[in-house]
């Protein structure tokens, strides 16, 4: 039961530099999520998707890009990293019939940015 | 806008004793109400839910009950054991078309034997 998994679970990155989080279901949920969580703060959606080739910003998209080429994957592309963006990061999906109430979320991946 | 707000943290226990983690919420419409998990090294997990006023979720021994008058949920346990070591959270969502939750900042909780 591999449920949602993230890859990879730490990353050191230099300003400038781009990167892709990895995140990937087995559940078919037709939604998926990405969130950030900075120290002592609630999570903040960056992107989400109702389905394969859907896709829409959250409350904090801006210096991120998101593509849903299939039901499985939804990547997190950071193209020109900043140190605003060292956080964790969480991708999250769930399955439509189940509404909103039950998110499965991955193990997170921590980035930080120097 | 809608937001959610938890006391903060951390919250040191002895085993058996009480529980409570505050949370607090605004919101424009009727939101539903949910409390999320995280043990360490774990994504978060679904606790329990409530979806209207008066309502109580309840799992695992812990309970919330949904106040409409005064905007909270708060999360309670009768008697904490080392295994509800984890960082709680308060989450609200409204019925739009994303699906999405608004999460509070996280409670850590520290059960000591």
């Amino acid at each position: 039961n591999a449920g949602v998994t993230q890859t990879p679970k730490f990353r050191i990155l230099k300003i400038g530099q781009s990167m892709t989080l990895q995140c990937t279901q087995d559940m078919n949920h037709n939604y998926m999520y990405w969130y950030r969580q900075d120290p002592g703060m609630g999570l903040k959606l960056i992107y989400y998707s109702v389905g394969a080739g859907i896709t829409d910003k959250g409350e904090v998209p801006n210096g991120y890009n998101v593509s849903r080429s299939t039901t499985e994957d939804f990547p997190l592309r950071l193209e020109l990293a900043a140190p605003s963006q060292t956080s964790v990061y969480f991708c999250a999906s769930s399955y439509r019939g189940e509404g909103n109430e039950k998110l499965f979320f991955g193990s997170g991946t921590q980035l930080s940015v120097l | 806008g809608d937001s959610v707000t938890q006391m903060e943290g951390p919250v040191t226990l002895s085993e058996e004793a009480f529980l409570t983690i505050n949370c607090t919420y605004t919101a424009t419409g009727y939101p539903s109400l949910f409390w999320y998990v995280q043990y360490p090294g774990e994504g978060l997990q679904l606790l329990l839910k409530a979806t209207k006023a008066d309502d109580k979720g309840s799992n695992k021994g812990f309970e919330a009950t949904y106040r409409k008058e005064t905007t909270s949920f708060h999360l309670e346990k009768g008697s904490v054991q080392v295994s509800d070591s984890a960082v709680y959270f308060c989450a609200l969502s409204l019925d739009t078309g994303r699906r999405a939750l608004t999460f509070g900042s996280g409670t850590r909780l520290q059960v000591q034997p």
